[in-house]
């Protein structure tokens, strides 16, 4: 079975710096999709960032990057100039490609932006 | 273009009774997904619905339901309320192709007292 990982439960960067969150995945399947979803304050599960585990070129969302390392079954997010609006729970999720499968999530890093 | 949106926003309910919550997809989707997220926890995968039937279910019992509509909107009727069922209820909605990535509504927090 499937299962996400991510080992840092809680981080704290200063505004405008760069954060990496880690995330790690244990899957057999060599088909499947990667995200990155936001959680603020206000609870709305918002998209961040996806990932084919076919296409070797990192995706990128604006400030929003991910290091995805197929072989080491590894897709941490990087954050780059980061402001207070990104404080938010951060989750990783994984799914087959096959449409019947459902999202896997990990635990989630809070993550904090001090002013 | 609307998201996904849910109704109610919270809900406080008693053990023993019954709550339905409510969802109405993105436009253009037709697939909605249901989870319930404890406080500090990742979403929980209830189940999807399809086509007006539920596709795939996670872990729960018989006491959690659904029903799809023609329209793809959907509810999500939880009988004989715990108060371990105290949560957030997030409601997702995709398009059924492959990859598509699932987007959420605003959530209905339950309370049982």
């Amino acid at each position: 079975a499937q299962t996400v990982t991510q080992s840092q439960p809680e981080m704290s960067v200063q505004e405008a710096e760069t954060v990496t969150l880690s995330c790690t995945y244990d899957t057999s399947e060599n088909n499947y999709y990667l995200f990155w979803y936001k959680q603020p304050p206000s609870r709305q599960m918002i998209l961040v960032i996806r990932q084919e585990a076919y296409k070797q070129q990192n995706a990128t969302e604006n400030r929003f990057s991910v290091n995805f390392q197929k072989a080491a079954k590894s897709f941490s997010l990087k954050i780059s100039d980061s402001q207070l609006g990104d404080t938010a729970m951060y989750f990783c999720a994984f799914k087959h490609a096959d449409s019947n499968y459902q999202l896997i999530w990990g635990a989630g890093t809070k993550l904090i932006i001090k002013p | 273009d609307a998201g996904v949106t849910q109704s109610p926003t919270h809900l406080i309910k008693t053990r023993g009774q019954q709550v339905t919550l409510r969802c109405s997809p993105k436009s253009g989707h037709d697939t909605v997904s249901w989870y319930q997220q404890a406080l500090g926890q990742g979403p929980q995968f209830i189940f999807q619905y399809y086509e007006e039937e539920e596709r795939q279910r996670g872990n729960f019992p018989d006491r959690f339901s659904g029903h799809q509509f023609p329209n793809y909107s959907s509810e999500l009727n939880v009988n004989a309320l715990l108060l371990g069922d105290s949560a957030l209820y997030l409601c997702a909605s995709s398009l059924r192709t492959r990859g598509r990535p699932q987007y959420f509504g605003p959530g209905t927090r339950l309370l049982v007292l």
